[in-house]
């Protein structure tokens, strides 16, 4: 079963706007990832936040994390059409020794 | 480094046929993942190593699927015999630690089952 599930599973936005994508999980973690992926192509790892920190930013993106909502959320400001992707959030499974990924918010930004 | 690397990018076979699926991970990551992704499913977690030792195969769906890792360089997943609902994006993922750290993932390989 899915350790993360994101929310909405599709986003379309013009560029320009920022994109809000959520996550929320089932137990507790170390820390949760937020990856990306290009239509027909792998995940690429955008960012990790740790248990014991609230937010993150990196470039454009910025990511919270409430651990007694277990939710997070990624931020993307000033979409450009090249975000358009997917969007997964991962946390450990409950021995803490994998990363188990959600569905993906399917993100569309058109020009 | 070039990444994580998978081979074939997509191989189409028909049902009852043997299909291997390779991947060299990134020098000097300690962890190798297998994942399966469909539509349906999303991404799931089949099987993962440290220091080329299988470490939880939990997620092999059943016997007809096998991985190895021979040595720190390369991993294979084999499907013997296939079937159509095996049809999916396979993923390898290397990493430095088993979920401390982020994933690299190779580009998949594209497998169809007819």
């Amino acid at each position: 079963s899915q350790q993360g599930e994101e929310d909405p599973q599709a986003l379309s936005i013009q560029e320009g706007e920022n994109a809000t994508m959520n996550c929320s999980y089932k137990t507790s973690i170390n820390n949760l990832q937020w990856y990306r992926q290009n239509s027909g192509r792998g995940l690429v790892h955008l960012i990790l936040i740790r248990s014991n920190e609230r937010e993150k930013h990196s470039g454009r993106l910025r990511v919270t994390l409430d651990t007694s909502k277990k939710s997070s959320s990624l931020l993307i400001t000033a979409s450009r059409a090249a975000d358009t992707a997917s969007y997964f959030c991962a946390a450990t499974n409950q021995a803490g020794t994998a990363l188990i990924f959600g569905k993906g918010t399917t993100l569309s930004v058109s020009s | 480094d070039a990444g994580v690397i998978q081979s074939p990018r997509h191989e189409v076979t028909e049902m009852g046929q043997e299909v291997t699926l390779r991947c060299k991970p990134i020098s000097g990551h300690d962890y190798l993942f297998w994942y399966r992704q469909t539509m349906m499913r999303g991404l799931e977690l089949l099987i993962y190593f440290n220091n080329n030792v299988p470490i939880d195969d939990s997620g092999m769906p059943e016997d007809r699927f096998s991985a190895k890792m021979p040595n720190a360089s390369f991993s294979t997943l084999k499907i013997q015999p296939s079937e159509p609902r095996d049809s999916a994006v396979y993923f390898c993922a290397s990493s430095l630690a088993a979920a401390s750290s982020g994933y690299t993932f190779g580009s998949g390989t594209r497998l169809t089952v007819v």
